[in-house]
């Protein structure tokens, strides 16, 4: 069955330090990935996706995703975390190989708390 | 404005009343979804739409009905609301290229007393 997790439910780091929030999944073909941010009272904010190609996926306000086909992985990464980068943050997968069927399988979140 | 809207943002009803949340958009996405968001649950799929006129159950539309007879427009009806249904809703729509980009609304709070 294709699911996805996010083992942490809550990620905490010092402002300035890396952060890394963490995404593994399983699907029985080939995966588009997706990590989107919440913001408190707010809806969900695309920040970047993996399709094809390049392994590191550069995306919005300075957040980038490595894609590691063996480990299932598809990890969330910053060098630098800021006090405002604090929110909700949910992996999704979709299955290319499942028809024409656009539906995405999301985690269930990660709580990233940024101390200043 | 382009993108996309849902209303109302917040509401409370009552128990068996019929309540409709509306959500639109301006980029002729052809896809369109329905989730709530509880604690402890994530995202769940209520509901979503492939085209107009075209739509199929997604993880939890038992007393949830939609329709779609324009591109732009996917209401949610909660036909008799219970507490369960006390809820985030937010509608999100897909690019039709093979991205699959989902676009969210800002959600409506609706709470069931």
């Amino acid at each position: 069955a294709q699911s996805v997790a996010q083992p942490e439910d809550q990620v905490n780091v010092a402002e300035g330090n890396p952060l890394t929030v963490k995404c593994t999944y399983s699907v029985s073909g080939n995966p588009y990935l997706f990590w989107y941010v919440q913001y408190p009272n707010r809806g969900l904010q695309f920040l970047l996706k993996y399709i094809t190609g390049d392994n590191l996926v550069k995306g919005s306000y300075g957040f980038e995703a490595e894609f590691n086909k063996s480990q299932t992985s598809f990890h969330l990464k910053k060098p630098s975390a800021l006090v405002s980068d604090s929110a909700l943050y949910f992996c999704a997968v979709r299955d290319i190989e499942d028809g024409n069927n656009r539906k995405l399988i999301w985690g269930l979140g990660t709580s990233l708390a940024v101390n200043p | 404005d382009a993108g996309i809207t849902q209303s109302p943002r917040y509401k409370i009803t009552e128990t068996g009343r019929q309540v409709t949340l509306m959500c639109h958009q301006t980029w002729s996405h052809s896809y369109m979804f329905w989730y709530r968001q509880d604690l402890g649950h994530g995202l769940r799929l209520i509901y979503y739409s492939a085209a107009a006129d075209i739509t199929d159950k997604g993880e939890v539309p038992d007393g949830y009905v939609v329709s779609r007879s324009k591109t732009e427009n996917f209401p949610l009806t909660l036909e008799s609301a219970t507490r369960s249904q006390t809820s985030v809703y937010f509608c999100a729509s897909s690019e039709t290229t093979r991205a699959d980009t989902q676009y969210f609304g800002p959600g409506t709070r609706l709470t069931v007393l």
